[in-house]
């Protein structure tokens, strides 16, 4: 079968640094998506790796070992309105995404 | 450029009467996937139609089907409707050019099942 595993919770202070890890057990592997999703709204793409190591947008980083099955977000310099749902997915193949249940980020003051 | 969107925003059925669900993608986007998001859930993957051919679908029962018309716009049909299909339903698209990991979404039709 098919799993992904994040955790379900997080919590972190405004300014912060907060990782959100996500291991997976797929029978396919292209590679690995993380969405955000605010309360109320729709996902929206974030980053992609397909391959080992970091990829860097701005305050977002997202980090991949295909050795290990795991990948993490990295967020840096939080702010409020990074208080969302994290998912990561597993590109399983061409045009197939398989997602996780999500993390829930909540920044505090 | 407009994004993908959807109608209705809610939708509310009794068991066992259909729903059809309508997604319009972003245009120049050929792909359109279906997911369900139940509450405390991920999103759990349904359909994905490109150039009007169902390409592939989740582990959902028959009785969730849909179509892709000419336009690239999408509906989805929920038949004889259960009290467990009461959820967020998403529709996102992408480029024909892509693979399909980086999906533009909808805000999402919320169905209840009474």
């Amino acid at each position: 079968g098919q799993s992904l595993e994040q955790p379900s919770e997080v919590t972190a202070v405004e300014g912060a640094i907060v990782q959100i890890n996500c291991t997976y057990q797929t029978s396919g592997f292209y590679g690995l998506s993380w969405y955000q999703q605010h309360d109320g709204g729709a996902p929206t793409f974030l980053s992609y790796n397909a391959l080992d190591g970091l990829e860097e947008t701005g305050r977002f980083s997202s980090f991949l070992s295909r050795s290990d099955s795991y990948g993490y977000l990295l967020l840096q310099e939080l702010q409020m309105k990074d208080s969302a749902s994290y998912f990561c997915a597993v590109q399983t193949g061409a045009n197939n995404l398989f997602f996780g249940t999500g993390t829930r980020l909540t920044v505090i003051p | 450029e407009a994004g993908v969107t959807q109608s209705p925003t809610h939708l509310i059925k009794t068991r066992g009467q259909q729903a059809t669900l309508r997604c319009s993608p972003i245009s120049g986007h050929t792909s359109v996937y279906w997911y369900q998001q139940a509450l405390g859930l991920g999103l759990q993957f349904l359909l994905w139609y490109d150039e009007g051919e169902e390409r592939n679908r989740g582990n959902f029962p028959p009785r969730f089907s849909g179509r892709q018309f000419p336009n690239y716009s999408s509906e989805l049909n929920v038949n004889a409707l259960e009290l467990e299909d009461s959820a967020l339903y998403l529709c996102a698209s992408s480029l024909p050019t892509a693979e399909g990991y980086e999906q533009y979404f909808g805000p999402g039709t919320r169905l209840t099942v009474t």
